[in-house]
């Protein structure tokens, strides 16, 4: 069965690296999200991207988030100065939905990001 | 702004019982209502997704429902077992393309 993948599943970083996350979507799938989830915490929004821009983004997806589709199949998100209050699991999700707002949506497994 | 909130928070039961766990939310204005299984350290499992126009959705053992006029879901699981122990989570698309999620309801079915 189809899934989404998510690299690394664990990193650990110093405060002010740069990060990057990687997702594999499902192959027919034209909506990409990331979401976040702090230890503990709700599941939060981030941002969507559909036909090579971001379509929504969250008041939490400020200038230090940036996301990309570098190839056909590939979709990263970038922290570019971590801090330690990004630590959490962050989840890609597709839908082959072309709206976003009616699609079922499919999670990877998350990255667990640790910042020290 | 749309808030979900979900009832109870955890949840014990012995298996082969017939539970109800239930999600609000506030802005009945919204597109589907989709519910996610979590495992602890795990990635989120679509369990159900219920469109706006639809009041119910089935699943093998597992039957949501949706009133949205109301801003209610419930998610019933019939005949619970121990592997059905985890962490429950619904979620809404009310605008834009953002699920907003609750926080979940932790089931745990003791053998």
């Amino acid at each position: 069965e189809p899934e989404v993948t998510q690299t690394p599943s664990h990193q650990v970083t110093q405060m002010g690296q740069e990060v990057i996350l990687r997702c594999v979507p499902i192959s027919n799938h034209l909506y990409f999200y990331w979401y976040r989830q702090i230890l503990g915490q709700k599941v939060e929004f981030l941002v969507s991207f559909y036909n090579n821009e971001i379509s929504e983004k969250s008041e939490i997806f400020d200038d230090q988030f940036s996301v990309e589709r570098p190839d056909g199949s590939n979709f990263t998100l970038k922290i570019r100065s971590t801090k330690l209050e990004d630590s959490a699991m962050y989840f890609c999700a597709s839908t082959p939905s072309t709206s976003g707002k009616t699609g079922e949506l499919f999670f990877g497994e998350g990255s667990r990001l640790t910042v020290l | 702004k749309q808030e979900v909130t979900q009832i109870p928070a955890a949840l014990s039961v012995p298996e082969g019982e017939n539970l109800v766990l239930n999600c609000s939310f506030t802005d009945s204005a919204i597109y589907n209502l989709q519910w996610f299984r979590q495992d602890p350290g795990k990635g989120l499992t679509s369990l159900l997704l219920i469109q706006s126009s639809q009041r119910e959705q089935t699943s093998g053992r597992l039957n949501a429902s949706l009133d949205k006029s109301s801003g209610r879901s419930t998610l019933y699981i019939a005949a619970s077992q121990p592997g059905d122990s985890a962490t429950y989570l619904c979620a809404v698309v009310t605008s834009g393309s953002r699920l907003t999620f609750g926080e979940g309801t932790q089931l745990t079915v003791n053998p």
